[in-house]
């Protein structure tokens, strides 16, 4: 089957410093991407979406200028997680639908990155 | 969204089946149903999805009542590896998760 792999797996960093997490579909396009956070015990809740070619779409709640997101091309959107603090601390899930599929498709999901800020 | 109602766990012994049950009285006309799980540590894995006919794959199949108001996910004979977090979701588009079902799977 398709597949979405996000790098990094797990990253520690300091408090204040940026993050970037990368998602690539490795075996097909996606014109867009999803990206979720889930903490400890409770279930993912979706960001945005992530649209090849125009800006984000952020669900409500969610900080644009905190969580930037860039879709530079049919295979790679990244998340950036801006002056990192301890609350942000999480597991960032992408996840991507084939172009050529409907929007009622399957989607595929990336292992996530699991984000640790001290 | 569509709202929906599923148990917080169920549990099953290893090779017997799993019907996972879910209520979604208020779906919309053109929302499919979606089944997705998630194991421990990953990424959500999708299982299945239909709109209105019942559905088979090599993984599960989905039953959906005539009226579409709930659908059942069987499992049809449970192996220690299925045991995750089953998520039924409505959606003609975006997916957006519930707190699901945790299946546990006893040897």
């Amino acid at each position: 089957g398709a597949v979405v792999s996000q790098h990094p797996s797990w990253v520690i960093c300091k408090s204040g410093t940026s993050v970037k997490i990368e998602c690539r579909s490795l075996d097909f396009q996606a014109t867009t991407m999803f990206w979720y956070r889930q903490f400890p015990k409770q279930s993912l809740m979706l960001m945005a979406t992530s649209n090849e070619g125009s800006k984000a779409t952020y669900e409500q709640g969610v900080e644009k200028d905190k969580f930037l997101i860039n879709h530079a091309s049919l295979t790679l959107s990244t998340l950036t997680v801006t002056s990192a603090h301890p609350e942000d601390s999480s597991f960032y899930i992408c996840s991507a639908r084939d172009w050529g599929t409907v929007n009622t498709g399957e989607l595929f999901f990336g292992e996530g990155s699991r984000l640790t800020v001290l | 969204d569509a709202k929906t109602t599923q148990p917080n766990s169920m549990e099953s012994n290893e090779e017997e089946p799993v019907h996972l049950p879910c209520n979604h009285s208020t779906i919309s006309g053109t929302d499919y149903i979606h089944w997705y799980r998630q194991l421990p540590s990953q990424g959500p894995e999708y299982v299945i999805h239909g709109l209105t006919s019942n559905v088979n794959n090599r993984m599960a199949s989905l039953a959906i009542a005539e009226d579409r108001k709930s659908s059942t996910l069987i499992l049809h004979r449970a192996t220690l590896r299925d045991a995750a977090v089953y998520y039924c979701i409505p959606s003609d588009d975006k997916i957006i998760f519930g707190k699901g079902t945790r299946l546990h799977i006893l040897p």
